[in-house]
Formats: structure tokens, C-alpha cells, sequence
């Protein structure tokens, strides 16, 4: 069963602190997307990656494929990033999600 | 910068009425999807439309659901007899190809009485 797990569920953090958001993925799933849903319920794709890492701006996401996971990186968090972020595996033609994790950062 | 669109942002029905949920995918792509979120739960596949027809669908995509692209724009979600456990929140997305950035719509907000 393709499944996909993130941990933690909830983190909250100082402003400037460095952010880690992990998840774990099962046989099946060939691409991860790390996604973050706003308060108001928007979803926005933030990477989609097979392999490697990538950086965007004060966020990175890694994938390690042999060991079927990857992490979301915040680094220098700010009170605007707070919202939900969410890892979904990629099974070819559906994404498959995570339950997500609730980031808080206060000032 | 080009968006997915959805409407409406907000449906109320009573429970055995039909409701049509509509997108407009990014113009140029050819992969689409629909994913609902029931309040408080992770989002959840539904269903993935391709070249005029489905390419897979979820256990919750029933008979009482359907999709169709009735024109070179729109995207639709029809559900045929609401029950009270299709409120959610469906989001329609759409990419270019399969395994890349699936860009998501606002979502339409439907609550069944």
C-alpha cells in the first residue's frame, strides 16, 4: 500500500530558527512534492522532486531515494511562514498525501 | 501568472441534490486532477483525467461522482446525489505532464445538509 508519513505533526518556533519537517515514503511512490496549505485553505506547490535537492529562496528540500525519504528546510524562519506543510508522494498519475505538519513561528 | 480557477468558492445543497463543482485548469496543460479535503483530514485523491478520460480513480470516486471536460476549458466534478459526507473542501489541479508541479486551485468549499 503506498503510503506517505510526516513528522512532526505540530512545530513551533522562534523567528530566525532553522526548520526541519520530515517525511517518509513506501514502494511505489517515484517523486515527492512538499506543498504548503494556507489558514484560508489554498494549497501551493513549493518543489517537486525525484532526486538531489533543491532550493528555493530560504527553503530547501532534499529526497534521498534509497532510504525513501526526504525533508522541507526553512532556514531564518519568519512569522509569515507559519502554515501547514505538507509532503505528498507522486504514484505516476495521483499524489498521494501526507497528514501534514502545523509550523508555527512566533516573533 | 497563469492560475487554475474554481467555481464556485462556496456550495451549500441538501443531502440528494446534484452539484457540479467547476475549474479551468492552466491553458496549456493536459493533466487533471480533483483531490478533496474533509474539515480537520488530509486531502485525498479522487480522480486524474487525461486525454478525455480518466486515468485513475480513487475507492471514494463512485458511481454518485463523475468528470468531464466539456469544452476546451472547463473541468468539472459532478456529484450526482449529495450525502452529508461529501462536505469538504475540492481542490481541482492541473500539470503539463505526469510527475511534474501540480498547480491547485482555491478549492470550492461544500457543505451538505
Amino acid at each position: 500500500k503506498n503510503e506517505v508519513e510526516q513528522s512532526p505533526q505540530n512545530l513551533t518556533a522562534q523567528e530566525g530558527e532553522f526548520i526541519t519537517i520530515n517525511c517518509s515514503y513506501s514502494v511505489g511512490i517515484s517523486a515527492l512534492h512538499w506543498l504548503q496549505q494556507h489558514p484560508g485553505g489554498g494549497i501551493v506547490s513549493l518543489f517537486m522532486l525525484s532526486s538531489g535537492k533543491k532550493k528555493h529562496g530560504r527553503l530547501i528540500a532534499t529526497i534521498n531515494i534509497q532510504e525513501k525519504h526526504s525533508s522541507l528546510h526553512i532556514t531564518a524562519s519568519h512569522p509569515r511562514d507559519s502554515a501547514v506543510y505538507i509532503c505528498a508522494g507522486d504514484n505516476t498519475d495521483k499524489l498521494i498525501f501526507g497528514t501534514g505538519t502545523r509550523l508555527q513561528v512566533f516573533p | 501568472e497563469p492560475e487554475v480557477t474554481q467555481t464556485p468558492s462556496h456550495q451549500v445543497t441538501q443531502m440528494g441534490q446534484e452539484v457540479i463543482l467547476r475549474c479551468v485548469p492552466i491553458s496549456n496543460h493536459l493533466y487533471f486532477y480533483w483531490y478533496r479535503q474533509i474539515l480537520g483530514q488530509k486531502v485525498e485523491f479522487l480522480v486524474s483525467f487525461y486525454n478525455n478520460e480518466i486515468s485513475e480513480k480513487s475507492e471514494i470516486f463512485d458511481d454518485q461522482f463523475s468528470v468531464e471536460r466539456p469544452d476546451g476549458s472547463n473541468f468539472t466534478l459532478k456529484i450526482r446525489s449529495t450525502k452529508l459526507e461529501d462536505s469538504a473542501m475540492y481542490f481541482c489541479a492541473s500539470s503539463d505532464t505526469w510527475q511534474e508541479t501540480q498547480y491547485f486551485g482555491p478549492g470550492t468549499r461544500l457543505l451538505v445538509l
